[in-house]
C-alpha cells in the first residue's frame, strides 16, 4: 500500500468554526508532513513530524494546530481561520524524516479549504 | 534571484514530441527532486537524484552537479503527461522548491 489518504476532499468553513483535516498512511513511514499550497505556487512546508514528535514548525500561526496520535495518523486542527488561509492542504509521508529533504515523499490528494 | 529557477514556465507541445524541462539552482545541494502535480492537486514524486541520470518508463532525469543544472525529459509525450512539473532541491536543512513548469500536450 503506497497510498496517503486525506479527508475531507473539500471543506468550507466560517472564520469562527473549528474543523480538522485528517491524513493516514500505512506504509510504515515514520515521518509525516503538512504543506499549504496556494494557486499557481509550489507547496509551502508547515509542519514535520518524525517518530510522532513535532520536529519542524515553520512559524505557522497558532490557529493551525497539528496532532500526530500515532505513526499512521496526522491531523491538522483549524480554528479561527482567515480567508487568506484558503488553500490546498497537502499531507505527505516519508521513511524517516531526519534529513527529510533527502527522502522521497509520498503525497496525499489534498484537502481544498475555503474560509468564508 | 530565486535559488531554484525552472524553464520554461509554460510549455505546449503536440503528442509524440520530445519534452525537456530545465532546473537551475544556485545553492549547494545533496539531492534534487522532480515531482509531478496534476490539475486535481495530487503530487507524485518522480525522481530523486544526486548524480548522473535516472530513467523510469518514458521519463529521464539528469543532473550536472558542477553546472548546478538538472533536466527532465519526456519521450513520446502523451496528453496524460499534461501536468505541472516541479523541481525541488535539498539544501542544507530544507527543500527549496522551484515555481513549476506547466506542460500541456495536445492530441
Amino acid at each position: 500500500d503506497t497510498e496517503v489518504t486525506q479527508t475531507p476532499k473539500h471543506l468550507v468553513m466560517g472564520m469562527t468554526n473549528k474543523k480538522s483535516l485528517k491524513c493516514e498512511q500505512h506504509m510504515g513511514h515514520r515521518a509525516m508532513y503538512w504543506y499549504k499550497q496556494k494557486a499557481k505556487k509550489p507547496p509551502e512546508l508547515m509542519f514535520v513530524y518524525s517518530y510522532e514528535k513535532l520536529s519542524i514548525n515553520e512559524s505557522v500561526p497558532s490557529r493551525f494546530s497539528p496532532e500526530c496520535p500515532n505513526s499512521s495518523l496526522l491531523n491538522l486542527h483549524l480554528h479561527a481561520l482567515q480567508p487568506e488561509d484558503s488553500a490546498l492542504y497537502l499531507c505527505a509521508s516519508s521513511q524517516e524524516g531526519e534529513g527529510y529533504h533527502q527522502e522521497t515523499q509520498y503525497f496525499g490528494p489534498g484537502t481544498r479549504l475555503l474560509v468564508l | 534571484k530565486n535559488e531554484v529557477e525552472q524553464s520554461p514556465q509554460n510549455l505546449t507541445a503536440q503528442e509524440g514530441e520530445f519534452i525537456t524541462i530545465n532546473c537551475s539552482y544556485s545553492v549547494g545541494i545533496s539531492a534534487l527532486h522532480w515531482l509531478q502535480q496534476h490539475p486535481g492537486g495530487g503530487i507524485v514524486s518522480l525522481f530523486m537524484l544526486s548524480s548522473g541520470k535516472k530513467k523510469h518508463g518514458r521519463l529521464i532525469a539528469t543532473i550536472n552537479i558542477q553546472e548546478k543544472h538538472s533536466s527532465l525529459h519526456i519521450t513520446a509525450s502523451h496528453p496524460r503527461d499534461s501536468a505541472v512539473y516541479i523541481c525541488a532541491v535539498a539544501g542544507n536543512y530544507q527543500l527549496i522548491w522551484g515555481a513549476g513548469t506547466k506542460l500541456i500536450i495536445k492530441p
